[in-house]
This record gives structure tokens, sequence and C-alpha cells, in this order.
């Protein structure tokens, strides 16, 4: 079984259009996550919902908007895509009341806005 | 603020020989440390985290992970080095304050492990 899922797997798509990315988890977690990953493979953080609240938004463009419909699902809006957009972008979700807080990672999309 | 620093983009070691992939953490008060891999073209994979507690954790794939609270390294190790073990490995740390725009990770930039057969 799937435990962080994450739709598309590759989006293409021309600069200028609006596209979405769905994530889901599996693993009853009450936090999600958006990372993106440029092409020099740094990550960083995006967004962070807890039990469907925002709480981390990086200093990331208002195109960008993420949306979680309940606890299993974040998906992440774009719109007027850039093709500094272009990137791997990855959910990733983890427990907030345990003390570890391990964040377990979906497998990536990768959006390239020609 | 919080930082984590891999001073080697790769590090190459042959099949069978031990291998090291350094991290340094920068971060006030007590460190959560995690190791991830990623395979290419794949999602990043959890390997192991410090939390509190002995210095040498153990974690997948026989890789394992020393905390230094006096150099604040935490270094992933592991006695003799597969092929498959190549790939991109990410340090990151988390501060352990709950709550707000503190509960997140801070990856380091990556370290490149080819193992040569």
């Amino acid at each position: 079984d799937t435990a962080v899922s994450q739709t598309p797997k590759y989006l293409v798509t021309q600069m200028g259009n609006d596209k979405s990315i769905k994530c889901e988890q599996n693993l009853g977690h009450d936090t999600m996550y958006w990372y993106k990953q440029d092409s020099k493979k740094f990550l960083k953080i995006m967004f962070s919902y807890n039990n469907k609240e925002l709480i981390i938004n990086e200093t990331v463009p208002n195109r960008f908007s993420p949306k979680s419909p309940d606890k299993a699902h974040l998906n992440l809006h774009i719109n007027s895509l850039e093709l500094g957009d272009s990137a791997v972008y990855f959910c990733a979700s983890s427990q907030r009341e345990t003390s570890t807080d391990t964040q377990y990672f979906g497998p990536g999309t990768r959006l390239t806005v020609l | 603020a919080q930082s984590v620093a891999q001073p080697e983009d790769q590090v190459n070691v042959a099949e069978g020989n031990p291998l090291t992939v350094k991290c340094t953490y920068s971060v006030s008060g007590n460190p959560y440390l995690f190791w991830y891999v990623q395979y290419p073209n794949r999602g990043l994979q959890f390997l192991l985290k410090y939390i509190t507690g002995d210095n040498l954790v153990k974690g997948s794939y026989g890789f394992e992970a020393e905390f230094n609270k006096s150099q604040t390294s935490f270094h992933l190790k592991k006695p003799s080095a597969l092929v498959s073990d190549s790939a991109l490995y990410f340090c990151a740390v988390r501060d352990p304050n709950y709550g707000g725009a503190t509960n997140k990770l801070i990856f380091g930039t990556g370290t490149l492990l080819a193992v040569q057969p």
C-alpha cells in the first residue's frame, strides 16, 4: 500500500497555465507538507498544514495556493505558471503529536513549464 | 537560524569498503536530526533519526549515524558499502519546538554517494 501518493507523476505545461497537483496519505497523519526540489536538488519547504490549518507558509509567490479538504489530502494549485516553477514537488506527512515527527515523502511530481 | 551543511557534493567509495557521509548542523537548543536517501527519480526515503539517547543511531539498510554534540555533527556511516547504496543522501534538522513556523525540516544540499563495483 502506498503511504503518500501524488498525482500526476509528470506534468508538462505551457507558461501561463494553471495546474494542480494532488497528494493523499493513508498513514493517518495530521500534518502534511509541500516541498520544492530545484534543478540543483535543493529541497525547501513551501507549506505545511496541520488538521487542515495552514501552519507554515514560506516565502512562496501567492500564485501557489495549497488546499486541504481533509487531513488525508493536501493539494497544490499553481496559477499563471512560470518557467522558474519547473521543479520536482514533494508532498510529505507526519504526526505532530508524537515526539519524533518523522516526515514521510511521496514519490514527487516533476513539473516542466515550457 | 537553523542550518545544515553537507560539505561534500559527492563521495566515492569501492564496494565492500566503509562509507561516511558528513553532516554538520547549527541549531538553537537540542536538535532533532534526520537522514533521508533519494534514489534516482524517486521520493525521499527515511533512513534514521536522532532525537535523544544513545549517540549511535541505527537505521534502515545497515546504515547508522553518530551524533556528536561537541562537533555539532551527525555523520552517516555504513561498515560495508553496496553498489545499490548509490543515491543522493540528505541530512536534515528540525527545531524541537512544537507549533508555529519552527516545526519544519531544514535540509542540507545533499551528497551523492557513488559506490563502485
